[in-house]
């Protein structure tokens, strides 16, 4: 079993809707919980971080965080096609090592 | 621009050689992280290193080995190279020994042929 699992797409929404990404992790004692974007060829970028149960908002950014599930996801309103790219869910587990996802492949269609 | 470069951006090896990556990590970031990311993969962490020490460590063989400066710049090195070691190498900085909210630098694409 993967410690962090995600689909890996590609999820293909229109421009304006909501993209709902999803990620499961395999360690309860994960703490912090991490939402990255990658372009193709480029390196990932920090969108969001979030280490209590709830909803955390940043613009058009939400992250979710459901520990007892063990379940992160992100929404991204109001989708725009810059916002296509590779979404790498990060889970930060025991003695410091950091788990990523495979990462969902998001399509936004103008 | 995150403030985190990678020397080289491209690297050739052949298999059996040796290789050394550099990282310089944002301003005022005392902790470096390095991963290794496939192609079509999410990245796969090395190793973290914190004022100097490892502080974490991935599920890699000991021929990769790391490095931090006093400055916080690292190094990342593999020995003994093998065709399944072609990956980009990203380097990632962050403030603290939890080493939570990393940033990273555009990497380096190592090809051993």
């Amino acid at each position: 079993q993967k410690e962090v699992e995600q689909n890996s797409g590609p999820l293909s929404v229109p421009e304006g809707a909501i993209a709902s990404l999803n990620c499961t992790y395999s360690d309860r004692v994960s703490q912090s919980f991490f939402w990255y974007r990658q372009y193709s060829g480029k390196s990932p970028e920090l969108i969001m971080s979030i280490y209590s149960n709830g909803d955390k908002e940043d613009g058009r950014f939400t992250a979710q965080l459901n520990k007892a599930s063990q379940y992160v996801s992100l929404l991204i309103r109001d989708s725009q096609p810059s916002d296509s790219a590779t979404y790498l869910c990060a889970v930060e587990g025991n003695f410091n090592k950091f788990y990523f996802g495979s990462g969902t492949k998001l399509n936004v269609k103008p | 621009e995150t403030g985190v470069t990678q020397s080289p951006t491209h690297l050739i090896k052949t298999r059996g050689q040796q290789v050394t990556l550099r990282c310089s990590s944002q301003s005022g970031h005392n902790t470096v992280s390095w991963y290794q990311q496939a192609l079509g993969q999410g990245p796969q962490f090395i190793f973290q290193y914190y004022r100097e020490e490892e502080n974490g460590r991935g599920n890699f063989p000991p021929r990769f080995s790391g490095l931090q400066f006093p400055n916080y710049s690292s190094e990342l090195n593999v020995n003994a190279l093998e065709l399944d070691d072609s990956a980009l190498y990203l380097c990632a900085s962050s403030l603290g020994s939890l080493g939570r909210e990393q940033y990273f630098g555009p990497g380096t694409r190592l090809t051993v042929t």
